[in-house]
């Protein structure tokens, strides 16, 4: 078993609709999670992060942690076209350079005009 | 990008042929990583660096290694590629610093190992 899973896709919604993207995890070491976004044939760039369990906020971005169920969400408010990206959820145990990231494969995303 | 350059931005090669890529940063971060992304496998880590001359394993380091003499340089060598090796590769920095969480990541190189 992968330590961070996380569903491919692709996920295609309408322009507007709420969009909700997870990962599941197995190593309870994990205290940082994150956020990336990956336009086509671009590097990838951190969109949130948290720190253990709970919600925290950012305009039409949610980042949820649940530790307890190793589950961890993005949410998109109001989806936009411009938010057609891959998305990849990335942890780590430690707050240093030292502490390497395990990423998720990354969730495709398709938002329709 | 936060001043992340790789070098080349593309490259075909053959098999059983060394090649080196480089990363180079203009923002003085301590850390810089290399990762191969790969359908099916997302971001996997190569080897990483913490500081002139100080280096280590990622998840997959088998058939790679890298050098670091200075702060702005990193670079990955294939010593004989394969083409098991054909992938998109990326360098990252990052500062280190406790509740900086964030890599930087540079615009990646697409490696092709006929």
């Amino acid at each position: 078993q992968k330590e961070v899973e996380q569903d491919p896709g692709p996920l295609s919604v309408p322009e507007g609709a709420i969009v909700s993207l997870n990962c599941t995890y197995s190593n309870s070491a994990f205290q940082y999670f994150m956020w990336y976004r990956q336009y086509s044939r671009k590097g990838p760039e951190l969109l949130m992060y948290t720190y253990s369990s709970g919600n925290k906020e950012d305009g039409r971005f949610t980042a949820q942690v649940d530790k307890s169920s190793k589950y961890i969400s993005l949410f998109i408010r109001d989806s936009q076209p411009s938010d057609s990206a891959t998305y990849l959820c990335a942890m780590r145990q430690g707050n240093s350079g030292y502490s390497t990231l395990t990423f998720g494969k990354g969730t495709m995303l398709l938002v329709s005009p | 990008d936060a001043g992340i350059t790789q070098s080349p931005r593309h490259k075909v090669t053959e098999t059983g042929t060394p090649v080196t890529l480089r990363c180079h940063q203009t923002e003085n971060h301590r850390y810089m990583y290399w990762y191969r992304q790969d359908p099916g496998h997302g971001l996997r880590l190569i080897h990483y660096s913490y500081g002139v001359k100080d280096t280590d394993k990622g998840e997959v380091s088998d058939g790679y290694s890298v050098s670091r003499s200075k702060t702005e340089d990193f670079l990955l060598t294939l010593e004989s590629a394969t083409s098991s090796q054909t992938s998109v590769y990326f360098c990252a920095t990052g500062t280190g610093r406790i509740l900086t969480y964030e890599q930087y990541f540079g615009p990646g190189t697409r490696l092709t190992v006929t």
